[in-house]
């Protein structure tokens, strides 16, 4: 069974950076792309980056670019989304999931996400 | 970037009765080469990650229900719930996986009348 485990809610200041996990059980890890995605308080769902884990070739949405890291540790199955200098504008949820496969990059597996507070 | 419109933002459907949502893209998310519809729906409900429901526009996702089904092609998608049922409940998300970033439409969030 394939299955998508956050690291758990985290409340952090502004300024602080943040490191969120996403492991990844029940396939062969480096034969998928994942992807983060962010849903703000009552808004829509919004396509953070991309990784491969097999080669770790990463992709950003340009919207993003320069504010998150992600990247993969293929040892422990284990996908990251580093979040810098946050602000609480950054307070929302982050959900990792999985290419269907089969399904181009329509997202088949989803983790159950990780709640990030940012507040002074 | 493309965009994804959805309409309505929110519908109430009595249970037993069709539901429909639309969703269009800034630009046609066919890919000509494989005749594919790079679109997904995903369905959320409060407190849950979202649920890929269709993909390639009008394929369903493993265990879904076949009273949910995915339409159309180019620039404009249709998700229809056949008879609703009670735990339909949800908003529903559309997405486009033609070029990154792989946008979302706004949600329609799905109650009963």
């Amino acid at each position: 069974e394939v299955q998508l485990v956050q690291s758990g809610a985290e409340v952090k200041k502004p300024g602080e950076s943040l490191k969120i996990s996403c492991k990844a059980s029940g396939y062969i890890f480096t034969s998928y792309w994942i992807a983060w995605v962010r849903q703000m308080p009552g808004k829509r769902l919004e396509y953070i980056g991309l990784i491969n884990p097999g080669d770790s070739d990463t992709r950003y949405n340009p919207s993003f670019q320069g504010q998150v890291t992600v990247s993969a540790d293929k040892s422990i199955t284990t996908a990251y989304l580093q979040l810098s200098s946050l602000k609480a504008s950054d307070t929302a949820m982050y959900y990792c999931a999985r290419y269907i496969g089969g399904g181009g990059p329509a997202l088949g597996y989803w983790g159950q996400g990780t709640l990030v507070t940012v507040s002074s | 970037d493309i965009v994804m419109t959805q309409s309505p933002d929110s519908l109430a459907v009595s249970l037993g009765e069709r539901a429909i949502i639309n969703c269009k893209s800034s630009q046609s998310i066919l890919y000509s080469s494989n005749n594919n519809n790079y679109l997904a729906w995903y369905q959320q409900k409060p407190g849950q990650p979202p649920k890929l429901l269709i993909y390639w526009a009008s394929t369903r996702g493993s265990g879904v229900p076949d009273r949910f089904s995915g339409s159309g092609s180019g620039t404009d998608f249709t998700l229809t719930i056949s008879s609703l049922q009670s735990e339909d409940v949800a908003v529903y998300y559309c997405q486009q996986y033609y070029s990154p970033p792989y946008a979302f439409g706004q949600g329609t969030k799905l109650e009963i009348k």
